[in-house]
């Protein structure tokens, strides 16, 4: 069955320093996302990206965060300069098409700052 | 410190039996509605979705029902199973232009062996 993977698994890093979190979304799919869930909290969306650009993103997506397709098969989130507040589980998404499908979600990145 | 979070809504079940875990979704122009399943230190897996224009779909020992009157949603789980043990989160979106899923704070379903 095919499924979205991410790396690493768990990423610790130091306040301040710059993070990126790697996915290899469903060979065939067409749209990506990234989620993120502080722990004990519900999953948060915080962007989407459709051919080659950000198709949306919400509020926490500021400055610091950045998303790129740099070839084929891998889709990155790049937090530049981590916060405490950045720590949480951190999970990419695919689908074959916009709305209305199934998103199939990775087994996301522990991301720790410290 | 103190750990600050949701305390997620608990339901406690007996092995089989079956289980209805609500969902109240929040926006009236969502037309597409998921359940995902989130076991520990997992991501959220599919578990059956619905769109606006049903109100009830079945799946393998799975119903959702949606209500879209009072922005409803509920999961049934027939004939609950130790495995099924794990956060069931609501998810809706709208369709067309929007892909993203806004999703709902989650039930912990506990099933007693």
């Amino acid at each position: 069955e095919p499924e979205v993977t991410q790396t690493p698994s768990h990423q610790v890093t130091q306040m301040g320093q710059e993070v990126i979190l790697r996915c290899v979304p469903i060979s065939n799919h067409l749209y990506f996302y990234w989620y993120r869930q502080i722990l004990g909290q519900k999953v948060e969306f915080l962007v989407s990206f459709y051919n080659n650009e950000i198709s949306e993103k919400s509020e926490i997506f500021d400055d610091q965060f950045s998303v790129e397709r740099p070839d084929g098969s891998n889709f990155t989130l790049k937090i530049r300069s981590t916060k405490l507040e950045d720590s949480a589980m951190y999970f990419c998404a695919s689908t074959a098409m916009t709305g209305g499908t199934e998103a199939f979600f990775g087994q996301g990145t522990r991301l720790t700052v410290v | 410190g103190e750990s600050v979070g949701l305390h997620l809504p608990t339901l406690s079940v007996q092995e089989g039996d079956n289980s209805i875990i609500n969902c109240a979704y929040s926006n009236s122009a969502s037309d597409y509605f998921i359940w995902y399943k989130q076991e520990s230190g997992k991501g959220p897996q599919f578990i059956i979705d619905i769109r606006s224009n049903m109100d009830k779909r079945q799946g393998q020992r799975v119903t959702v029902l949606l209500n879209k009157t009072v922005k409803h949603l509920s999961l049934q789980i027939a004939a609950t199973q130790p495995g099924d043990s794990a956060v069931y989160f609501c998810a809706e979106s709208q369709g067309g232009s929007q892909g993203n899923l806004i999703f709902g704070k989650g039930t912990k379903l506990s099933v007693k062996p």
